[in-house]
């Protein structure tokens, strides 16, 4: 079955101790992407990637990291977690670039004390 | 700067009572317009893609249409199980591979 698939699903943790948010899929996805949904603020893009060892910011990049060194996995990396990054995130794929459709994951919640 | 606007932020329908939700965007050469239903505790799920003004699809009780300024999500006669948030989301051409989303229409239809 194609999918996306995140781990944790649900965290909650404390601030300042690092953590990793992983993503895979099994569809040979060259784009993948990271967002975060907030209540009236809707889904916001974190990072992207174009494919293998390409990354790029988002339009809320701030305090996340990311890396690409497979096709199936890219991970979200919070080095230092601060509360104003508890959230809901999600995790999408697609072909070619981002004028394709994206497939999302099914989110992990994340809260941070 | 890009943006998408969605409206309304929410919409009550009877069973059978159709209606249209709007997407109103401002980017810099559109690359693609993408229509997402999202349900409670679930990720975004694909519905339609729009490529250029004129352009329409259909799927079910769902239309989309795209202008050079917006696009509408036309739902015919909407049964209780279309509740859900429908996301409006854009790609630009402008040089970066960025996606911005609208924050989207809550849809209750009732029975």
């Amino acid at each position: 079955e194609a999918q996306v698939t995140q781990n944790p699903r649900y965290l909650i943790t404390v601030t300042g101790k690092k953590l990793t948010v992983t993503c895979s899929q099994n569809m040979n996805h060259e784009y993948m992407s990271w967002y975060r949904q907030d209540p009236g603020l809707g889904l916001r893009q974190i990072y992207y990637s174009m494919n293998v060892e390409v990354t790029d910011k988002g339009d809320v990049p701030e305090g996340y990291k990311v890396s690409r060194k497979e096709k199936r996995n890219f991970p979200l990396i919070l080095e230092s977690p601060s509360p104003n990054q508890t959230s809901l995130y999600f995790c999408a794929s697609s072909f070619y670039g981002s004028n394709q459709p994206q497939h999302f994951g099914d989110g992990t919640r994340l809260s941070i004390l | 700067e890009d943006q998408v606007t969605q409206s309304p932020e929410a919409l009550r329908l009877q069973e059978g009572e159709s209606s249209s939700l709007n997407c109103s965007y401002t980017v810099s050469g559109l690359r693609g317009l993408f229509w997402y239903r999202q349900d409670p505790g679930k990720g975004p799920e694909f519905l339609f893609t729009l490529y250029s003004a004129g352009e329409e699809k259909e799927k079910e009780r769902l239309k989309a249409t795209l202008t050079k300024k917006e696009s509408f999500l036309h739902i015919t006669a909407p049964k209780p199980e279309d509740s859900a948030t429908y996301l409006c989301a854009v790609a630009s051409s402008k040089g970066t591979y960025k996606y911005i989303f609208g924050t989207g229409t809550r849809l209750k239809v009732l029975a």
